[in-house]
């Protein structure tokens, strides 16, 4: 039974082009949490999913960030004119149902560095 | 909202030595996560206590949640190379808004041969 799945793992981006990290969740698991995880900062909540639907969101930067999680294929966290600021680790997370008491499983996380 | 606080921030021990890692919250938990980084890698989870008084073990390490639920205690008991990393402790907050998880910041260990 894979994992959680993120690609790509390492990714450069110039600034203003756009980032699009993907999020395969463990098999059978219809939750997807995406967080980040700045420089010398820790991990921080970003935004949570259930199939086609986004339930919060409030990790969000207002701005250029969004994700999906349609009903087939992975979730996207998709950043447009990235800035150096967006440099970071973003880790997908998934869980059989919602966290109270579910085990979360986290990806191996994509490294974007905004250049 | 809630926040947890990690102690040590950075602990540097000697191979076969025990040690324990902290974690306060400072509201009660309702569920509380331990996960292991490597640096560069994804989190591993270790365990997951929702009990007041609860007490899980996995291999030489073994956590802890208080009566009160508001601290949790990871131990690892003859330490070895691959112990080293950061581990984190995340928590459920169901009254404060957000529906992931809160983390502290972490705590670096370092095993010394």
């Amino acid at each position: 039974n894979a994992g959680v799945m993120q690609n790509p793992r390492h990714l450069v981006r110039r600034r203003g082009q756009e980032a699009r990290l993907r999020c395969s969740p463990m098999k059978g698991h219809s939750h997807v949490y995406w967080y980040r995880q700045l420089p010398e900062e820790g991990l921080k909540f970003m935004v949570y999913l259930q199939k086609e639907n986004i339930i919060d969101e409030s990790g969000m930067p207002k701005e250029r960030f969004s994700a999906e999680f349609p009903k087939e294929g992975p979730s996207i966290l998709r950043i447009q004119q990235v800035v150096r600021g967006d440099s970071a680790a973003y880790f997908c997370a998934s869980s059989l149902q919602g966290e109270n008491g579910n085990t979360i499983y986290f990806g191996e996380g994509s490294w974007l560095t905004v250049v | 909202s809630q926040e947890l606080e990690q102690s040590p921030q950075s602990l540097i021990v000697q191979e076969g030595k025990n040690l324990t890692i902290n974690c306060t919250s400072s509201k009660t938990l309702y569920g509380l996560y331990w996960y292991k980084q490597k640096y560069g890698e994804g989190l591993i989870f270790l365990m997951m206590l929702q009990k007041g008084g609860e007490e899980k073990s996995h291999e030489k390490i073994t956590a802890k949640l208080d009566e009160k639920k508001q601290q949790s205690s990871l131990h690892i008991t003859a330490s070895q190379p691959s112990h080293a990393g950061i581990y984190l402790c995340g928590a459920d907050d169901p009254g404060g808004g957000a529906d992931g998880l809160t983390f502290g910041k972490g705590t670096h260990l370092i095993i010394q041969p």
